[in-house]
């Protein structure tokens, strides 16, 4: 059971929009703590995609966006691409735990 | 560019201990922290613990206090991952991450350590 709750999978059609949530709570991130996000290809390591909340690193495409609201965070990917098939990350700081969390993950399957 | 290299994979007897490596390059070792993450197969990313590298300081998840030991070396750019009293549920990949600000910003290749009789 992780600290941060995502739905198990999500699916979109090429050129679709979908959206990931990641809830947590009053001690991760409705307390404050940065919200990043991760994509992890199959048979790869993890890389970050989106950190603290809204930023990209260089590379990452602007169809990949992430917001937070409340106790709640989001990751949109727009104008799917079969590339983008991959499982996806949420992860903050949990201040009742003392340590860092990460999202059950959510993998993502273009059809 | 950041390199995180880790050693290769292994494979254990329930019971035996694995010390895991993650060398790097890049950038000054001493500037970023080192954390370890797992990822039981077909699961998700686990925090299992982590090393400030400038001066030492270790914590730990307390699902694993008292089985994991993080160590780093300075001069050799390496951090080190040992998990001791290995049981099957052990097995896993097991990733090095380097953070700033509390962001995995680069991860090594991963190592994946088999547990079995």
């Amino acid at each position: 059971q992780s600290v941060l709750t995502q739905p198990p999978s999500v699916s979109g059609a090429p050129g679709q929009r979908v959206t990931i949530s990641c809830t947590g709570s009053s001690s991760n991130i409705g307390a404050g703590y940065d919200i990043h996000w991760y994509q992890q290809l199959p048979g790869t390591a993890p890389k970050l995609l989106i950190y603290s909340k809204t930023n990209r690193p260089s590379g990452v495409p602007d169809r990949f966006s992430g917001s937070k609201s409340g106790t709640s965070a989001s990751l949109a990917i727009t104008g799917l691409q079969a590339e983008d098939e991959a499982d996806y990350y949420c992860q903050s700081y949990d201040n009742s735990l003392s340590h860092w969390v990460f999202g059950g993950g959510t993998k993502l399957t273009v059809l | 560019q950041v390199q995180l290299v880790q050693s290769g994979a292994e494979v254990k007897k329930p019971g035996a201990s694995v010390k895991v490596s993650c060398k790097a390059s890049g950038y000054t070792f001493t500037n970023s922290a080192m954390h370890w993450v797992r990822q039981a197969p077909g699961q998700g990313l686990e925090w299992m613990g982590w090393i400030s590298t400038g001066n030492g300081n270790t914590k730990y998840s307390q699902k694993f206090q008292g089985r994991v030991t993080i160590t780093s070396d300075t001069s050799a750019s390496t951090a080190y991952m040992d998990l001791s009293s290995l049981r099957s549920e052990d097995t896993a990949i097991y990733y090095c991450a380097r953070t700033n600000t509390g962001i995995f910003d680069s991860w090594g290749q991963g190592t994946l350590v088999t547990v079995s009789s």
